[in-house]
């Protein structure tokens, strides 16, 4: 079975710091993705990357960072947390032979970031 | 880009009942589509997926899903609620052109004894 770690299950940061989410992937995905997940919104792409130090931007990318540095791990990076970044964080990933792949994506299991 | 819509964003059934949770996509073209759930306290898991093959696609968990064109939608049915169904489900949609998969806004399910 393909695994999706994410190193925080829950984490609680103070207005302005600067915040790591961290992903591991161990099925060799190329593709890997950061949604926010909130009540009513549904999932919002953030950032997602299909290959090594590749990203794109997703519907949400403002106020956020990535780095895919190896193709196992993919960062979130939020430059100077702000409350409205309080939410649940999921990485996914997905194999992928191109875009408009069929491919599913696998999740995490999320971590809640509370910023205070 | 593609957007998806998911009808009523609380569905309450009795445990034998069926469970039916209603997706329409906008798109020209057929997308690519999925089912995921979400139980309490984990990520998302897919149910099913439709790429477009067969119109009637069967899932894990006794989970079926149709793709009607002419509606432009992709309803979830269960004939019969378990308990264990009680998550939150979600629609997505992916075009054919781009890595995106498009969430809908989710439904949660409970399930009355």
């Amino acid at each position: 079975d393909v695994k999706v770690t994410q190193s925080s299950r829950y984490l609680v940061k103070r207005t302005g710091e600067k915040v790591f989410l961290e992903c591991v992937q161990d099925m060799d995905h190329e593709n890997m993705f950061w949604y926010r997940q909130d009540p009513g919104l549904g999932l919002r792409l953030i950032y997602f990357s299909y290959d090594v130090k590749m990203k794109e931007k997703g519907d949400i990318p403002e106020g956020y960072s990535v780095s895919r540095e190896k193709k196992e791990r993919f960062s979130l990076i939020l430059e100077s947390a702000s409350t409205n970044q309080t939410s649940m964080y999921l990485c996914a990933s997905s194999a992928s032979s191109g875009a408009g792949s069929n491919s599913p994506l696998h999740f995490g299991n999320g971590t809640r970031l509370t910023v205070t | 880009a593609q957007s998806v819509t998911q009808l009523g964003s609380h569905v309450s059934v009795s445990e034998g009942a069926l469970v039916l949770l209603r997706c329409n996509y906008s798109s020209s073209v057929p997308p690519y589509l999925f089912w995921y759930v979400q139980y309490p306290n984990q990520g998302l898991q897919l149910l099913l997926k439709y790429t477009s093959a067969a119109t009637l696609v069967k899932g894990i968990n006794g989970f079926e899903a149709e793709f009607k064109k002419s509606e432009t939608s992709f309803h979830l049915t269960k004939p019969s609620a378990h308990m264990s169904d009680a998550a939150e489900y979600f629609c997505a949609v992916s075009d054919r052109s781009d890595y995106k998969l498009s969430f809908g806004a989710g439904t949660t399910v409970t399930v009355r004894a």
